[in-house]
């Protein structure tokens, strides 16, 4: 099925400790997206990638890093996990300029202890 | 400083009932707004958008309103069902493909 894949789905970390997540999509679409969804706060964007080669910081980039690999493929890397950065963070791609909605991932569930 | 404020924060309805769910936005560069639905452990889920020259939008049992001067937008169940139950977040379109989001609303509809 055509969409946005996520991995991992459920993650702990310890306090310092590194990862990746990755993003990656199947209908060509330009744009890249990583948010994170925290109870109360919504949908917070972290990261973007509005072309393949592009990255440009969200309302939330404190911590994090993102690679845009090709134009399918859009990372996030923890450098050093925080408690803080326990959320559920999702992916998602569209289309540059055209105003449509996002397609997202299923989400990657991170516990930071 | 959130961009769009979205309520209520939760919602209970009867089956067959219609659940309001209201948006407020500041911005007026914003120029489309749609509304998600998310179920648990699922992504969210494109349900109907709108753009600021229409007043009001209808795809099956869903119906958003617009209110350009107000700055205010919102949705409409018609006939809820059960299966509705799950999280509507709005969402609004700044420069060309950065959306703000609202907080959620959890709606449970009861049978």
């Amino acid at each position: 099925n055509a969409g946005v894949t996520q991995t991992p789905k459920f993650q702990v970390l310890k306090t310092g400790q590194s990862m990746t997540l990755q993003c990656a999509q199947d209908m060509n679409h330009n744009s890249m997206y990583w948010y994170r969804q925290d109870p109360g706060m919504g949908l917070r964007l972290i990261y973007y990638s509005a072309s393949e080669g592009t990255t440009d910081k969200g309302e939330v980039p404190n911590g994090y890093n993102v690679s845009r690999l090709n134009k399918r493929e859009f990372s996030l890397r923890l450098e050093s996990a925080a408690p803080s950065q326990t959320s559920v963070y999702f992916c998602a791609s569209s289309e540059w300029g055209r105003g449509y909605g996002y397609t997202f991932g299923s989400g990657t569930r991170l516990t930071v202890v | 400083q959130q961009q769009v404020k979205q309520s209520p924060q939760s919602l209970i309805v009867q089956k067959g009932g219609i659940p309001i769910i209201n948006c407020a936005y500041e911005n007026t560069a914003f120029d489309y707004f749609p509304w998600y639905q998310q179920f648990p452990g699922k992504g969210p889920a494109l349900l109907i958008a709108i753009r600021p020259d229409v007043s009001e939008k209808k795809e099956g049992r869903f119906t958003i309103s617009f209110n350009k001067s107000a700055k205010q937008f919102s949705l409409h169940i018609m006939d809820s069902q059960p299966g509705d139950s799950a999280t509507y977040f709005c969402a609004a379109l700044y420069t060309g493909n950065q959306f703000y989001f609202g907080t959620g609303t959890s709606l449970t509809v009861i049978p």
